[in-house]
C-alpha cells in the first residue's frame, strides 16, 4: 500500500505566526483531506484538497485561516493562519483507497501543533 | 448534517472477555461504515468496514455488524487482548459522501 508522510512531526510557534504543514504520498491519488484532532477528542475534517481546483471546507474552516495547497496528485499543504492556542492540535492528512470516500482512508503520522 | 455517536465512551474489560462497541449515525443514505483503531501517539488506521448491501462482515477476532433499518452498527471483539487497548472510532460515510468520525471509545483491556 502506498506510505504517507508529513512535515514536520511536530512544532511550537509564536500566536499570529503561520504555520505550512505538507503531506507526501508516495504514488499518485485522487482525494486527499487534512483533519484536526484536539488532545483526547475525535478527528474533525477540515477540508478535502482537490487537485486543480480550490479545497472544500467543513463547517467551520474557512480558507482564510486553514489554506490548501494540492498541486499534483502526491502532494498536499495545510496552512494555519494566524496562530492562537486554540489552534493547538493535531493535524492529520489521509488520502482513500479506491478513489471516493467510500473507501479505507489511509492517515499520515499526523502533525503536533503547539501555539503559545 | 450527520449526527453519530457512539457507545459507551469508555470500556473497560478483563483479558479474554468480549467487547461491543455501537455507533448510530443519523443519514438513512448511509452507504460504507467503517471502524477505526487508534493506539496512543499512533495514527488511526481501519480494522474492519462494511458496505450496506452487508449485514455482517467478521475477520478472526473482529466482527462488524450493521442495521440499517435501526441505523446502527457495531464492533465486537472477541477473546480480547491487552494489545487491544485503544480508541475505536467509527466513521460512517452518508449520503451526501461525507465522513463523520464518532466521539470515541476508550478500550481498556486489563491482562
Amino acid at each position: 500500500s502506498a506510505v504517507i508522510s508529513q512535515k514536520p512531526s511536530r512544532d511550537i510557534c509564536q500566536r499570529g505566526t503561520s504555520l505550512t504543514i505538507q503531506c507526501q504520498v508516495d504514488s499518485q491519488v485522487t482525494m486527499m483531506f487534512w483533519y484536526r484532532q484536539q488532545p483526547g477528542q475525535s478527528l474533525t475534517l477540515i477540508a478535502t484538497a482537490n487537485q486543480g481546483s480550490e479545497a472544500t471546507y467543513e463547517s467551520g474552516f474557512v480558507i482564510d485561516k486553514f489554506p490548501i495547497s494540492r498541486p499534483n496528485l502526491t502532494f498536499s499543504t495545510l496552512t494555519v493562519s494566524n496562530m492562537s492556542p486554540e489552534d493547538s492540535s493535531i493535524y492529520l492528512c489521509s488520502f482513500t483507497a479506491g478513489g471516493t470516500i467510500s473507501y479505507e482512508q489511509y492517515f499520515g503520522p499526523g502533525t503536533r501543533l503547539t501555539v503559545t | 448534517g450527520e449526527n453519530v455517536e457512539q457507545h459507551p465512551s469508555t470500556l473497560s474489560v478483563q483479558e479474554g472477555d468480549s467487547a461491543v462497541i455501537k455507533c448510530t449515525y443519523s443519514d438513512s443514505a448511509s452507504n460504507y461504515f467503517p471502524w477505526y483503531k487508534q493506539e496512543l501517539g499512533k495514527r488511526p488506521q481501519l480494522i474492519i468496514d462494511i458496505r450496506s448491501n452487508v449485514g455482517e462482515k467478521k475477520d478472526q477476532r473482529i466482527a462488524v455488524t450493521l442495521n440499517k433499518t435501526a441505523k446502527h452498527f457495531s464492533l465486537h471483539i472477541t477473546e480480547t487482548q491487552p494489545e487491544d487497548s485503544a480508541v475505536y472510532f467509527c466513521a460512517p460515510v452518508t449520503g451526501a459522501n461525507n465522513l463523520f468520525f464518532g466521539t470515541g471509545t476508550r478500550l481498556t483491556v486489563i491482562p
